[in-house]
């Protein structure tokens, strides 16, 4: 069965800080992976998705995430956090065949932005 | 578009009161799925359609049931709920090989 990852449930960030969240996957073949942020309130919104090639991904809101095969990583990124990045931050890990049972979800990763 | 919409925003029940909760999505998806957001849980699976006049259960389907209306609907039913159905419910849509859309999400209590 699959399974996500984050070993983090709360990270403490200054506010221009660089940010580095991590992920864990359990998967049998090359995944699709793929990191979701969730304001207070709000439905989940995409921030970027591996399927496959380039290993390093850009999404948006300036956040890249790099896919670790060897490590079972995707860890995601940001150089320079904005108080506005405050949120919830969710990996996530599906089948390759459009994940049609779903997709797994770790238990998330709470981002405090000090100033 | 409107993506996925999701009815009811908010729901306060008694224990024992049955509803359902409606989701209706727009961008011709095969594949849709309830999920509950628990704190500290993350999201699990409730129950997932793969296409119109299938589901299947996920991970925590007890005390739920659900209805593949058509292509754009699929329904979440809680025939008696319980304080431990309190949550918020969210709906998702995927199309074949991509990313999943969520709707806003339902914050229903049980009381």
């Amino acid at each position: 069965a699959q399974s996500v990852t984050q070993p983090d449930i709360h990270i403490t960030v200054s506010e221009g800080a660089s940010l580095e969240l991590r992920c864990n996957y359990s998967y049998g073949a090359t995944p699709y992976l793929f990191w979701y942020v969730q304001s207070p309130g709000q439905g989940l919104q995409l921030l970027l998705k591996y399927f496959s090639g380039d290993t390093l991904v850009q999404g948006i809101k300036g956040f890249e995430a790099e896919f670790k095969r060897s490590q079972s990583s995707f860890n995601l990124r940001k150089p320079s956090v904005h108080w506005s990045d405050a949120a919830e931050y969710f990996c996530a890990v599906g089948a390759r065949r459009g994940g049609a049972d779903g997709l797994t979800f770790g238990k998330g990763t709470h981002l405090i932005i000090q100033p | 578009n409107a993506g996925v919409t999701q009815t009811p925003k908010f729901q306060v029940l008694k224990t024992g009161q049955s509803m359902t909760l409606q989701c209706a999505q727009d961008m011709n998806h095969n594949s849709m799925y309830w999920y509950r957001q628990d704190p500290g849980m993350g999201l699990r699976l409730i129950y997932y359609s793969a296409s119109e006049g299938t589901t299947d259960k996920g991970e925590v389907p007890n005390g739920y049931n659900v209805s593949r209306l058509n292509k754009r609907e699929f329904s979440l039913r809680l025939e008696s709920a319980a304080p431990s159905q309190t949550s918020v419910y969210f709906c998702a849509s995927t199309p074949r090989d991509g990313e999943a859309f969520f709707g806003q999400g339902t914050r229903l209590t049980v009381v």
